[in-house]
C-alpha cells in the first residue's frame, strides 16, 4: 500500500527566508511523485512532478524538489519565499501501475511580510 | 471546458437523505478521479474512471457510495442514506489519461454538510 508522510504540519517563515518541506513515502515499486499547492480560496493545483530522469525537478514560481530514492523522500524547496507563497502544500505518490495517487496530510505555510 | 467544474459548490442535507454531486472534467480528459477531503487531512481516494468504466473503486467506503460516468465525460457521485460522517469536501480531478506521467487538474470541490 502507498502512504505519504509530511512531517511539518505548519511552517511559519519571514519573507526571503529559505523553505524546505519534507515528504517521505512508502511504496514497493517505481513511483511518480507530485507536489500540489492550494492557495487561500483556490483549488488544488499541480506545482511540480517527477516521473523519471533528473531527480531534481523544477516547477512553477521558483519551486524545486529533489527525489532521493534511497531515502524515499521528495522534499520541496524554494530559496527565497514571498508572502504570496502562503498556502497549503500537499505531497502525493503514485505507483507506475496505479491510476490513483495517495496524498499526504499537507503542510500549511505562512509567510510573514 | 477550461477547467474542471463541480456542482453544487455547497450542499447541506439532512441525515438519511440522498445526494448527487456532479463533476464536469476538462474536455478530452479520459481519466476522472473522485477524492474527499476532511478538515486537516489530505485528499482521500474514492474512485477513478478511465473512459466510462470504473478502473478502481477501492476507496469507496461502503455500498452507500456509488459513482457513474455513462458517456465518458460528466461523472456523478451518489451517496445514499447520508450520515454526519460523510461531511467533507468532495474533490473531482481529471487528466488526459490514467498514464502515470500525468498530474491531476482539480475542480474547486463540493462542500457537503450532513446535519
Amino acid at each position: 500500500a502507498q502512504s505519504v508522510s509530511q512531517h511539518n504540519h505548519h511552517v511559519i517563515l519571514s519573507e526571503a527566508a529559505s523553505l524546505e518541506l519534507g515528504c517521505n513515502y512508502s511504496y514497493g515499486g517505481t513511483v511518480n511523485l507530485f507536489w500540489y499547492v492550494q492557495y487561500p480560496g483556490q483549488h488544488l493545483q499541480l506545482l511540480l512532478k517527477y516521473f523519471s530522469g533528473d531527480p531534481l525537478v523544477k516547477g512553477i514560481k521558483g519551486f524545486e524538489a529533489e527525489f532521493i530514492k534511497s531515502k524515499f523522500s521528495f522534499n520541496l524547496r524554494k530559496p527565497s519565499v514571498q508572502w504570496s507563497d502562503t498556502a497549503e502544500y500537499f505531497c502525493a505518490v503514485r505507483g507506475t501501475n496505479a491510476g490513483k495517487s495517495t496524498f499526504g496530510d499537507g503542510t500549511t505555510l505562512t509567510v510573514k511580510p | 471546458g477550461a477547467g474542471v467544474s463541480q456542482t453544487p459548490s455547497n450542499k447541506v442535507t439532512e441525515k438519511g437523505k440522498y445526494v448527487e454531486l456532479r463533476c464536469d472534467p476538462i474536455s478530452g480528459h479520459t481519466a476522472l478521479y473522485w477524492y474527499r477531503q476532511s478538515l486537516g487531512q489530505g485528499p482521500e481516494f474514492l474512485i477513478y474512471f478511465q473512459g466510462t468504466g470504473a478502473a478502481d473503486d477501492s476507496g469507496l467506503p461502503n455500498d452507500r457510495f456509488f459513482a457513474v460516468r455513462p458517456e465518458g465525460s460528466v461523472s456523478t457521485l451518489k451517496i445514499q442514506r447520508t450520515e454526519r460522517g460523510d461531511s467533507a469536501v468532495y474533490l473531482c480531478a481529471s487528466s488526459p489519461s490514467d498514464s502515470w506521467v500525468y498530474g491531476y487538474t482539480f475542480g474547486s470541490g463540493t462542500r457537503l454538510t450532513v446535519v
